[in-house]
């Protein structure tokens, strides 16, 4: 049962466009959502992160916007640059019931187009 | 500041043969502690986490354990393994959010 889905696997944005990803998750304990980004034979990296007490965290370019009632959440990336390009996961926790534990989604591989 | 360490980088492995995969982690105190893999074309799979010493959950059924001897290292063991535990894997520690090591690819052939 795959808790947190990213069901574009992949998308393809013009440089300096907006990147907008997509995330959606079923459990309703989740109150801590989180991206990554990861480039190929490396570590995930910590984007942003967003608590269910809020429906939007903004870090730069970054930008994530949480839909408690349609459990769904985006990430939005203005403008795109070329070093944009990896995979993105989005995930969930329950961390309010001191369950730090991350369910991740499948994926959406980034492609910046110069 | 803190800093994860995972080895090897990568991994060929006959099936069949053993598998020790280490992970420590540096400047935090008792942290937890999870071994994710990602399979070819799949999301991050969590396979066990630990909140302390000698405390392993196991999150689903296979071929491998995890073992945590000291407060800041975490081992991922196979007696003998199999050719759908290739993959990559990762460890990470948690405070708030998850900091990942580099990852080791594990080809098993």
């Amino acid at each position: 049962d795959q808790q947190v889905k990213q069901n574009s696997p992949s998308l393809s944005v013009q440089e300096g466009r907006i990147s907008i990803l997509n995330c959606d998750y079923t459990n309703s304990m989740f109150d801590y959502f989180l991206w990554y980004k990861k480039y190929p034979a490396e570590g995930p990296t910590f984007l942003i992160s967003i608590s269910s007490i809020k429906d939007k965290n903004e870090d730069g370019r970054f930008t994530v916007f949480l839909n408690k009632s349609a459990k769904h959440l985006s990430l939005h990336i203005v403008p795109s640059q070329p070093g944009d390009s990896a995979v993105y996961f989005c995930a969930a926790s329950e961390r309010a019931f001191g369950n730090e534990k991350l369910t991740f989604g499948t994926g959406t591989r980034l492609t910046i187009i110069p | 500041s803190q800093t994860i360490h995972q080895w090897p980088a990568t991994l060929v492995q006959p099936v069949g043969s053993p598998l020790s995969l280490e992970c420590t982690v540096e400047g935090t105190s008792n942290p937890n502690l999870y071994w994710y893999r990602q399979a070819a074309g799949r999301g991050l799979q969590l396979l066990f986490y630990s909140v302390g010493i000698g405390q392993i959950s196991s999150e689903v059924p296979q071929n491998l354990s995890a073992s945590r001897p000291q407060d800041r290292q975490f081992i991922l063991s196979s007696k003998k393994l199999l050719l759908s535990d290739s993959g990559f894997y990762l460890c990470a520690w948690s405070v708030g959010r998850a900091f990942f090591g580099q990852g080791t690819r594990l080809t098993v052939v």
